[in-house]
């Protein structure tokens, strides 16, 4: 049974960056992936990218090219998640979960564990 | 990217009620759909995977169906814990992409 904490809350200027922890715990073996997911107030769910720490292989979404950087450190079982150049528009909850692969007919990702959320508010 | 759009955006229902949200893809994604639920200041909550597969320990009444482009989900039979928003999302291809999200409030 793998549990995700994330990193405490964050007030950050405009132009700065932030750098978001997600640490699993229970049955790590670094072969899994972490998955990170935005959510504005008021606003739904945005996929920002994935991470597979045993392979050290990432993709964030094009939106976030350049300002996005999604990293490891296998040694903790920690996932990061970073974000430059902050904006206002990037004030969000962060969330990190594990992508799970279901073994079906063929094989089906879906994110089955979930980290408490990480609040990032950008202001000046 | 592929859209995912799902309607309606809100839905009023009572308890006992039977629910049905439907979420489209702007291009083929098999079966490659996930649906959560998440509550107010809480995480999503896996629901469905792969179309129509219930998660471990979700309850039965919730359903999923579809394949292609169009996808359901069903709640036949609303309970009080179930006033939520509902997010499908595609894991077809990055970015995996949401629909916006249907919110389900009490009537």
């Amino acid at each position: 049974q793998v549990h995700l904490v994330q990193s405490g809350a964050e007030v950050k200027e405009p132009g700065s960056s932030v750098k978001v922890s997600c640490k699993a715990s229970g049955d790590t073996s670094n072969n899994y992936t972490i998955t990170w997911v935005r959510q504005a107030p008021g606003q739904g769910l945005e996929w920002m990218g994935r991470i597979t720490p045993g392979l050290r292989v990432g993709y964030h979404a094009q939106k976030f090219q350049g300002r996005v950087t999604i990293t490891a450190d296998t040694s903790t079982s920690t996932a990061y998640m970073e974000i430059s150049s902050l904006r206002s528009e990037d004030t969000a909850v962060y969330y990190c979960a594990r992508l799970h692969t279901f073994l079906l007919t063929g094989y089906f990702y879906a994110m089955d564990v979930w980290g408490q959320g990480t609040t990032v508010i950008v202001s000046s | 990217d592929i859209q995912m759009t799902q309607s309606p955006s809100s839905l009023s229902a009572s308890v006992g009620d039977r629910v049905t949200i439907t979420c489209r893809a702007s291009q083929s994604i098999s079966r490659y759909l996930n649906w959560y639920q998440q509550k107010p200041g809480k995480a999503p909550k896996l629901l469905i995977y792969a179309a129509s597969i219930l998660q471990s320990g979700v309850p039965s009444r919730f359903s999923g169906s579809g394949s292609g482009t169009a996808f359901t989900l069903t709640i036949s039979s609303l309970q009080p814990e179930d006033f939520a928003t509902y997010y499908c999302q595609q894991s077809n291809s990055f970015p995996y992409t949401f629909g916006q999200g249907t919110k389900l409030d009490i009537k």
